[in-house]
């Protein structure tokens, strides 16, 4: 199985930073990455599919970027809304697979 | 607007097997373009992709960790799907969601874009 590692595994950051999250793969994946955001108690919420395109709907200040092993999601001016925790997902080979995911609080 | 919706018992015992359904609406499962999945997210953990199928049940893939209890059948009919999971442990008490995978033939990848809200299934005695 393809293992996603995600860094870092919790950051405390403040509405307007801009923060960055690593993913990082057992073995190359080309493009094949995708990244959720999580509330509590909710169902992921598709963010990025195919390492940089924005999903339908979700806000501009959302990007990401990178292939092969190592993936990176950005968001840029942080607001209320986006404290939360992220996960990202390859599907280059099934099974697919999810990284632990990074937890963004509030400082 | 699509939306997904699990239901089914909320509480299952040791040995038996879970059954669960999700409902779609706002769609219809019958398309070539998607494949229909679960997931499920353990008490404070993680996610786990449990597996996905074609409405024609033609294209199906299964999570080799769970593939030998795990069985998922579409029915076109009623559009809806469902998950059965056999011989539970307390291991198999998570969160589970049903999703839409889409296979998107210009990028080659797949993703979850739509979840139902999520079902909690607790394995005791």
């Amino acid at each position: 199985d393809i293992q996603l590692t995600q860094s870092p595994s919790s950051l405390s950051a403040s509405v307007g930073d801009r923060v960055t999250i690593s993913c990082r793969a057992s073995q190359s994946i080309s493009s094949y990455l995708n990244w959720y955001q999580q509330k509590p108690g909710k169902a992921p919420k598709l963010l990025i599919y195919a390492a940089a395109n924005l999903q339908s709907g979700v806000p501009s200040r959302f990007s990401g970027s990178g292939s092969g092993t190592d993936f990176t999601l950005t968001i840029n001016s942080l607001q209320p809304e986006d404290f939360a925790t992220y996960y990202c997902q390859q599907s280059d080979t099934s099974p697919l697979t999810f990284g632990q995911g990074t937890r963004l609080e509030i400082k | 607007q699509l939306q997904l919706q699990e239901s089914g018992p909320g509480l299952v015992k040791p040995s038996e097997t879970l059954s669960l359904i999700c409902t779609v609406s706002g769609g219809s499962v019958s398309s070539n373009n998607y494949l229909w999945a679960w997931i499920r997210q353990p008490p404070g953990k993680g996610l786990e992709w449990i597996g996905s199928m074609s409405y024609s049940g033609s294209t199906y893939y299964y999570n080799p960790s769970l593939k030998s209890r795990v069985t998922i059948s579409v029915d076109t009919s009623r559009d809806r799907f469902s998950l059965k999971v056999s011989s539970v442990t307390a291991e198999d008490t998570a969160v589970y969601y049903c999703a839409r995978l889409v296979v998107t033939v210009s990028l080659s990848s797949y993703y979850f874009d739509y979840w139902g809200p999520g079902t909690l299934v607790t394995v005791s005695s």
